[in-house]
């Protein structure tokens, strides 16, 4: 089975700071990585995916995430926050071979760039 | 563009009634799904459905029954509604050969409060 560990619930930070919302998971099998992004009264929608390959993937938005498979982890970054930013990042897993009903989520983490 | 609609945004219901929340997506998915998210927990997956008329149950079905007839529609059916059913449901589609691509389209959501 796998899980998500997201290790910050909310984060708070100043516009144009650059930001990082952490992602651990855990799986004894191989993994496709994703992290959505949930904006106030809205659903989720995809960020950005790792399936293979290079290790740093680039989403939408200025967004980026590094698959550190030594560290299971699965960080998201970002350069410079927006304060249209200010949403809810859910980092997911699924294994490899997976049926779709396989994809765990974490609990989020609020991002709220201020002013 | 996918579109994955709810039905209604808001419903207040009264305990022990019987609660339909229907879920349309337009882009011949396969696979449809019903979480349910609540804030420090993140999306748990109730039900979800590969094909008409098939279903799987996710990791908390207890209280909760879906119904599949057409492949554009998922209804999640809360049989006898309690108090600890108030919460925000999300439908989601995904195609089983894209959903790694695309990952999976959500819906605005339906926030359920049971009085």
């Amino acid at each position: 089975a796998q899980s998500v560990t997201q290790l910050d619930s909310q984060v708070p930070v100043f516009e144009e700071a650059p930001v990082e919302l952490r992602c651990n998971y855990s799986s004894s099998v191989s993994v496709y990585l994703f992290w959505y992004v949930q904006y106030p009264n809205q659903g989720l929608q995809l960020l950005l995916k790792y399936l293979s390959g290079s290790t740093l993937v680039k989403g939408i938005n200025g967004f980026e995430a590094e698959f550190n498979k030594s560290q299971t982890s699965f960080h998201l970054r970002k350069p410079s926050v927006h304060i249209s930013d200010t949403a809810e990042y859910f980092c997911a897993v699924r294994a490899f071979g997976g049926s779709q009903g396989n994809l765990i989520f974490g609990k989020g983490t609020k991002l709220s760039v201020k002013p | 563009d996918v579109k994955v609609t709810q039905s209604s945004r808001y419903l207040v219901k009264r305990t022990g009634e019987k609660v339909f929340l229907e879920c349309v997506q337009d882009m011949d998915h396969e696979n449809m799904f019903w979480y349910r998210q609540d804030p420090g927990l993140g999306l748990r997956l109730i039900y979800f459905s590969y094909d008409v008329k098939m279903k799987e149950k996710g990791d908390i079905p207890e209280g909760y029954s879906v119904s599949r007839e057409k492949k554009e529609r998922f209804s999640l059916i809360l049989e006898s509604a309690s108090t600890n059913q108030t919460s925000m449901y999300l439908c989601a589609s995904s195609s089983t050969m894209t959903a790694l691509k695309y990952g999976y389209t959500f819906g605005s959501g339906t926030r359920l409060t049971v009085v």
